[in-house]
């Protein structure tokens, strides 16, 4: 069973605001994944780790930004929260090999108004 | 990046086998195949894999053509549980999947 969180589960916010979605596993895996997915649409990839302080943009342009200062943490954070913000937020990890699946979190919903 | 098509919906009786296709004519060489599902609210899990030789596992077969240019997910018995997008991903390994927007399977009771 993955262990990978992410908190919090939904979240509505005013525009302007600075907010940080959370994503942590306990599984000691090196590479983390987030990606952003409107509904019933694709999951598009916007930020990945390979470890500590490694992080890289993903295929998606994103007005966030993400951090890796500890193995199991990897922070999402929208400076200045706007409307077009509005999507789903999914975390995923995946241990350091030659194939390993990606496990994924249960995503943030966010709302911004 | 070589893409996949899938249909974008399928329907399935409860009990029954289910046959979830999947086209990759531009597969290379050292692209697996994966599949992947995404229950309603949830995040994706992971279903199987496989490069060149059909695979079982707990979940689900994985049956490959010969010249890799397709494949098909096969659930043995649908079950209410199963209604979920499935998603057929090519890449080498499983860094930087490029999700589709898979297979709505609904399952009828």
């Amino acid at each position: 069973e993955a262990d990978i969180y992410q908190t919090p589960r939904y979240l509505v916010i005013g525009t302007g605001k600075k907010i940080t979605l959370e994503c942590s596993q306990t599984m000691g895996h090196d590479k983390m994944y987030w990606y952003q997915q409107d509904p019933g649409m694709e999951l598009h990839l916007i930020h990945y780790s390979y470890g500590v302080n490694s992080t890289e943009k993903g295929d998606l342009s994103s007005e966030s930004t993400v951090s890796r200062i500890r193995t199991e943490h990897f922070p999402l954070t929208l400076e200045s929260a706007r409307p077009s913000h509005t999507s789903q937020y999914l975390c995923a990890s995946v241990p350091s090999g030659t194939y390993n699946e990606q496990f994924f979190g249960p995503g943030t919903r966010l709302t911004v108004l | 990046d070589a893409k996949t098509t899938q249909p974008n919906s399928m329907e399935s009786n409860e009990e029954e086998p289910v046959h979830l296709p999947c086209n990759h004519s531009t597969i290379s060489g050292t692209d697996y195949i994966h599949w992947y599902r995404q229950l309603p609210s949830q995040g994706p899990e992971y279903v199987i894999h496989g490069l060149t030789s059909n695979v079982n596992n707990r979940m689900a077969s994985l049956a490959i053509a010969e010249d890799r240019k397709s494949s098909t997910l096969i659930l043995h018995r649908a079950t209410l549980r199963d209604a979920a997008v499935y998603y057929c991903i090519l890449g080498a390994g499983a860094n930087n999947l490029f999700f589709g927007t898979g297979t709505r399977l609904t399952v009828i009771p």
